[in-house]
């Protein structure tokens, strides 16, 4: 079975500072992939990032960036230069084998100017 | 490009009675559909895979002849809470996969949700 972890249920970041938001996940599958999806109060899931596991290379779209450690099986989000569009919910996630999506409990960011 | 919609946004329903919520990919061919279920404050639950002319594939726990789904066409996929009761009262989420880039590169799209409220 997959599990996914997210031990912080809520982040508070100052607008154009940085936050990292904490995700760990167990899986058996040898292939997999794991993202981070943002969803606001309008509820509408929005994908922010995603990570192959066969990549070494950690991903990036503009302002934020991941940090994958296999071993450790730890997929990080860091959100750079925080706007105040950013404060939503992000829910870390990974596949399983028939491509559905396996989900933390999320982290709840605010932004404050 | 890759809009899911889903509709009703809304829906109020008495005890006992039966509510059917649409998911539609609008500019693609969605191989598979996914449904999950999302309760106040809490994260998103997968309840159900639906492959276009397949039976769905229930996740555990998940009452398959209370909720039918239907993936008639590869831009379709129907949910039907029958005999809803108030416990059913959620907040309803699709998803389509495209076939673009195989395997499982391929990008999940969300619909925007449907809220059902049963009294």
């Amino acid at each position: 079975a997959q599990t996914v972890t997210q031990s912080q249920p809520e982040m508070s970041v100052q607008e154009a500072e940085t936050v990292t938001l904490s995700c760990t996940y167990d899986t058996s599958e040898s292939d997999y992939y794991l993202f981070w999806y943002k969803q606001p109060p309008s509820r509408q899931m929005i994908l922010v990032i995603r990570q192959e596991a066969y990549k070494q290379q950690n991903a990036t779209e503009n302002r934020f960036s991941v940090n994958f450690q296999k071993a450790a099986k730890s997929f990080s989000l860091k959100i750079s230069d925080s706007q105040l569009g950013d404060a939503a919910m992000y829910f870390c996630a990974s596949t399983n084998s028939g491509y559905a999506l396996n989900f933390g409990k999320g982290t709840s960011l605010l932004v404050t100017p | 490009g890759a809009v899911v919609s889903q509709h009703p946004s809304w829906v109020i329903c008495k005890s006992g009675t039966s509510v059917k919520i649409e998911c539609r990919s609008l500019d693609f061919q969605a191989t598979t559909m996914f449904w999950y279920r999302q309760f106040p404050k809490q994260s998103l639950m997968l309840m159900a895979t639906s492959n276009e002319g397949s039976k769905a594939t229930y996740e555990q726990g998940v009452e398959k002849d209370k909720f039918l789904i239907n993936h008639a066409s590869l831009t379709l996929s129907t949910l039907t809470v029958t005999s809803a009761h108030p416990e059913d009262s959620s907040f309803y989420i699709c998803s389509a996969r495209t076939p673009w880039g195989g395997g499982a590169t391929d990008t999940q799209y969300f619909g925007p949700g449907t809220r059902l409220t049963v009294l």
